[in-house]
């Protein structure tokens, strides 16, 4: 089945500095992957769609220079926390999109990297 | 707008019993997928079941059930027999078939299954 991993599972870090997290597709190519965060007890918040060798949409209310999204390849996309704050700790989750067929309109979630900014 | 409305924020149950989880969507669009996905404790996102619109037919699955109904734009999920291993929360989502795979997210029900 397809399999997206991410790295790293989880980090703590100290606030001002800036975190990278990575979304792998390990047996497929996704030319979409999308980037969630999710707070505790709530829901998934979609932040942006990020599409191979483009720029990341991002969603209304969702800061561009803070959350860069680079998406450099069909089965890799990162996201960079800039400059991180206590109020970014949070549950960032990816999900990689199949590029065609029966996978076309499903998404394939990543396990989810805890951040927690000190 | 498309929305996903998941009115039971938290249940809890006994083992054996069942228990069923409602989820009710908005959109004008004719073709869409539905979704129901399990979050544990450990956080990871596990695909149950995805659904198109064109297609109303009940699920079963084991323990796990799904009733599709357009008239009430309802996408019911069931388990029966619930098992302690249950426990978690479980999100409803719809997505359009012209957005670019874009999931809309239920607000999530936690399921406590007590032994």
């Amino acid at each position: 089945g397809a399999v997206v991993s991410q790295h790293p599972s989880w980090v703590i870090c100290k606030s001002g500095t800036s975190v990278k997290i990575e979304c792998r597709s390990l047996d497929f190519q996704a030319t979409t992957m999308f980037w969630y965060r999710q707070f505790p007890k709530q829901s998934l918040m979609l932040m942006a769609t990020s599409n191979e060798g483009s720029k990341a949409t991002y969603e209304q209310g969702v800061e561009k220079d803070k959350f860069l999204i680079n998406h450099a390849s069909l089965t890799l996309s990162t996201l960079t926390v800039t400059s991180a704050h206590p109020e970014d700790s949070s549950f960032y989750i990816c999900s990689a999109r199949g590029s065609s067929g029966r996978d076309y309109n499903e998404q394939f979630f990543g396990p989810g990297t805890r951040l927690t900014v000190l | 707008a498309q929305k996903v409305t998941q009115a039971q924020t938290e249940i809890s149950v006994v083992e054996k019993e069942d228990v069923t989880l409602d989820c009710v969507y908005e959109t004008r669009d004719t073709t869409y997928y539905l979704f129901w996905y399990k979050q544990p404790p450990s956080g990871e996102l596990v695909f149950l079941i995805r659904r198109n619109s064109f297609d109303e037919q009940n699920e079963i699955s084991g323990r796990y059930s799904w009733n599709f109904q357009k008239s009430t734009s309802s996408f019911n999920f069931t388990i029966t027999a619930s098992q302690v291993v249950d426990s978690a929360v479980y999100f409803c989502a719809l997505t359009l078939y012209n957005q670019g795979g874009k999931l809309i997210f239920g607000q999530g029900t936690e399921l406590s299954v007590k032994p």
